[in-house]
C-alpha cells in the first residue's frame, strides 16, 4: 500500500492564528482528499484535490503531486476548527483503495 | 437528501456473537466502502464495492463479510465477533471509482 505521513501530529493554536498541515505520501497518486473529523466523530469533506490549489473560505489546500505532498492552510483559526484533520490518497492501480494518514489533532483555544 | 446513513449508532456485543451493520446512500452513487477507525489512527479499508454486484477486499478484511444488496445498500457482517473488532465503523460512497468519498456518521462497536 501507500504510506501516508501527516505532520505535525498535534497542534495547539490560539484563536486567530494561522497554521499549515502537511501530508506526504510515498507513491504517485490519482486522488487526494482532506477531511476534518469533528469532536463528535463526524468526517467532513474539506477538499478533493488531486493536484493544484483550492480555497474555501478560511481554508485552502495545495497538492504538488510530482513531489508527493499536500498542504492544508487554516487562516484565522476558530475554536470550531478543533478536531483531527486527515488526508487520504488513492492510486487506481492498487485497487482503488484510499489510504489514510494518522491525522493532525488540532486544538484551538480561545 | 440524507446522504449516507448507518445503523445502529452504537452496539455492544459479547465475544462470539454475530451482527450486521447497515449502510444506505441516497445519492445514486455506484461505489461504496466500509472502513474501521481505531483509537489514534486513521481509517483502514475493510471491503469495498465498485458497483452493484461486485465486492473486493481492502486492507483489513479478515473476520468480516459484506453484501451489496442493491445500489443503495451495503452491509457489513461480523460472523463471530472478537474484542479486536472493537472499533468505530464508517461507511462511505462515491459516484464512481474516482472522485470524492462521502462518509456516514459511523457505528461505535464494542466487543466484550
Amino acid at each position: 500500500g501507500i504510506q501516508v505521513e501527516q505532520s505535525p501530529p498535534d497542534l495547539i493554536l490560539q484563536e486567530g492564528a494561522n497554521s499549515t498541515l502537511r501530508c506526504n505520501f510515498s507513491d504517485s497518486v490519482n486522488n487526494l482528499q482532506w477531511f476534518h473529523q469533528n469532536p463528535w466523530g463526524q468526517l467532513i469533506n474539506l477538499f478533493y484535490i488531486p493536484s493544484g490549489t483550492k480555497q474555501n473560505g478560511r481554508l485552502s489546500a495545495t497538492t504538488v503531486a510530482t513531489e508527493r505532498y499536500s498542504l492544508l492552510y487554516i487562516s484565522s483559526s476558530q475554536t470550531t476548527d478543533s478536531g483531527v484533520y486527515f488526508c487520504a490518497v488513492e492510486r487506481r492501480d492498487t485497487g482503488n483503495q484510499f489510504y489514510f494518514g494518522t491525522g493532525t489533532s488540532l486544538t484551538v483555544i480561545p | 437528501n440524507a446522504g449516507v446513513t448507518q445503523t445502529p449508532k452504537f452496539q455492544v456485543l459479547k465475544t462470539g456473537q454475530s451482527m450486521t451493520l447497515q449502510c444506505a446512500q441516497d445519492m445514486n452513487h455506484n461505489s461504496m466502502y466500509w472502513y474501521r477507525q481505531d483509537p489514534g489512527m486513521g481509517l483502514r479499508l475493510i471491503y469495498y464495492s465498485a458497483s452493484e454486484g461486485t465486492t473486493d477486499k481492502g486492507e483489513v478484511p479478515n473476520g468480516y463479510n459484506v453484501s451489496r444488496l442493491n445500489k443503495r445498500e451495503f452491509s457489513l457482517r461480523l460472523e463471530s465477533a472478537a474484542p479486536s473488532q472493537t472499533s468505530v465503523y464508517f461507511c462511505a460512497s462515491r459516484m464512481s471509482m474516482s472522485g470524492e468519498q462521502f462518509f456516514g456518521p459511523g457505528t461505535r462497536l464494542t466487543v466484550l
